[in-house]
């Protein structure tokens, strides 16, 4: 069973709007939560992340939020650019413990 | 140029031909970790390395095996590949183990068992 879930397997935006990417988490010693963005043909690369003691993370269009009640993060990117169009793939760790992976969400921004 | 080097980048064999996936970082990292992605289930940790002779087993390890002589390489072995583990493969590379520690990923070998 998976222990990080991004239930939308791909989300469509129009430029300038906000998108917003969810995951949602079963774990609850998991205190790390992390984005990646992913092109075609490349690795993952590293977006930001958030640490279970903050419920925001803010870094310039992109902001996590996390909600450790409803076990559930979110990015948000406002506005949404055409190169943001990516996979994005949520991950979780507990402290000294690998990382768990969500199965990734296609964002397409439409000019 | 930092980077997380992997080859080859796409491979077509057949059943239980052995292979090896060469991966190479030029960080100085010391943690390691090969990944492999599958559609709908993300990334799945194969096998990680804390460091030089240090190996051990992430989530999906049955049908690989891995090495850590040096620093900077972490071949990922198929002694004898199935079909099943026709997949996207990523190596990974970061500071320090501590999982807060921003991994860098390769560029990916698609591998195909026929």
């Amino acid at each position: 069973d998976q222990q990080v879930k991004q239930n939308s397997p791909s989300l469509s935006v129009q430029e300038g709007r906000i998108s917003i990417l969810n995951c949602d988490y079963t774990n609850s010693m998991f205190d790390y939560f992390l984005w990646y963005k992913k092109y075609p043909a490349e690795g993952p690369t590293f977006l930001i992340s958030i640490s279970s003691i903050k419920d925001k993370n803010e870094d310039g269009r992109f902001t996590v939020f996390l909600n450790k009640s409803a076990k559930h993060l979110s990015l948000h990117i406002v506005p949404s650019q055409p190169g943001d169009s990516a996979v994005y793939f949520c991950a979780a760790s507990e402290v000294g413990n690998m990382l768990t992976f969500g199965g990734g969400t296609r964002l397409m921004v439409k000019p | 140029e930092a980077q997380v080097t992997q080859n080859p980048r796409y491979l077509i064999t057949v059943t239980g031909k052995k292979l090896t996936v060469t991966c190479s970082q030029n960080m100085n990292h010391e943690y390691m970790s090969w990944y492999r992605q599958d559609p709908g289930l993300g990334l799945r940790q194969i096998y990680y390395s804390m460091n030089v002779e240090v190996t051990d087993k992430g989530d999906v390890p049955e049908g690989y095996k891995v090495s850590r002589k040096e620093k900077r390489n972490f071949p990922l072995i198929l002694e004898s590949p199935s079909p099943n583990q026709t997949s996207l493969y990523f190596c990974a590379s970061s500071l320090l183990a501590g999982v807060t520690d921003e991994q860098f990923f390769g560029p990916g070998t698609r591998l195909t068992v026929l």
